[in-house]
């Protein structure tokens, strides 16, 4: 059974730093793609950033470009988002899916809640 | 970035009703990378469609998918109690992978 396990999550101050982890297992990790996406409170879900499986490429929305690192270690079958400068508005559950750039996201984790707050 | 728009915002209907979710997209997206996805309240967003068409493992036949280009629809047949959610389209074959702003379905 494929299953995803998002960690890290919690308070952070405005201009603080958290890096997400999300643990997978039950597939061939380092042939996925994979994905972090998030919702903020009341609001829709945004991708945030992709990884290729080999970690070669990667993608972000532009709200997260420059604060941002997504990254992967295929050895430990394990996602990563290193978020920097952390905003207000970046206050959010954050999921990881297996998925992009063709593949659809499938499956998601439960996700980790990151609130941004004074 | 292609931009993706769902309508209605909310849909009110019954258990056993026929609904009816529309995606437009602002610019032609390839079928083979136009996915439908529901998600509750603390849950994990749970894949429906992919491929535009093409029902994901364990979804029930009552979801359909269909559509091209920039028009797509997502049909619940007859409506479960269970079913009531927002659904969101997505297209994932280019980054950036958006999301349309979903469509809430509740009970009427």
């Amino acid at each position: 059974e494929v299953q995803l396990l998002e960690s890290g999550g919690g308070l952070v101050q405005p201009g603080g730093s958290l890096r997400l982890s999300c643990a997978a297992s039950g597939f061939t990790f380092s042939s996925y793609a994979m994905s972090w996406v998030r919702q903020a409170p009341g609001k829709g879900l945004e991708w945030v950033s992709g990884i290729s499986g080999s970690g070669g490429s990667t993608a972000s929305a532009d709200s997260v470009k420059g604060r941002f690192t997504i990254s992967r270690d295929n050895s430990k079958n394990t996602l990563y988002l290193q978020m920097n400068s952390l905003r207000v508005e970046d206050t959010a559950v954050y999921y990881c899916a297996k998925g992009g750039w063709g593949p659809p996201f499938d499956p998601w984790g439960q996700g980790t809640l990151v609130t941004v707050s004074s | 970035e292609i931009v993706l728009t769902q309508s209605p915002g909310t849909l009110s209907l019954s258990p056993g009703e026929r609904a009816t979710l529309s995606c437009r997209a602002s610019q032609s997206v390839s079928s083979s990378y136009l996915g439908w996805y529901q998600h509750k309240p603390g849950q994990a967003p749970r894949l429906l469609i992919y491929g535009a068409s093409s029902r994901a493992t364990g979804i029930p036949d009552r979801f359909s998918g269909s559509g091209s280009g920039t028009d797509f629809t997502l049909t619940i047949s007859r409506l479960k109690p269970e079913d009531f959610a927002v659904y969101y389209c997505q297209q994932y074959g280019s980054s950036p992978f958006t999301f349309g702003p979903g469509t809430k379905v509740d009970i009427k």
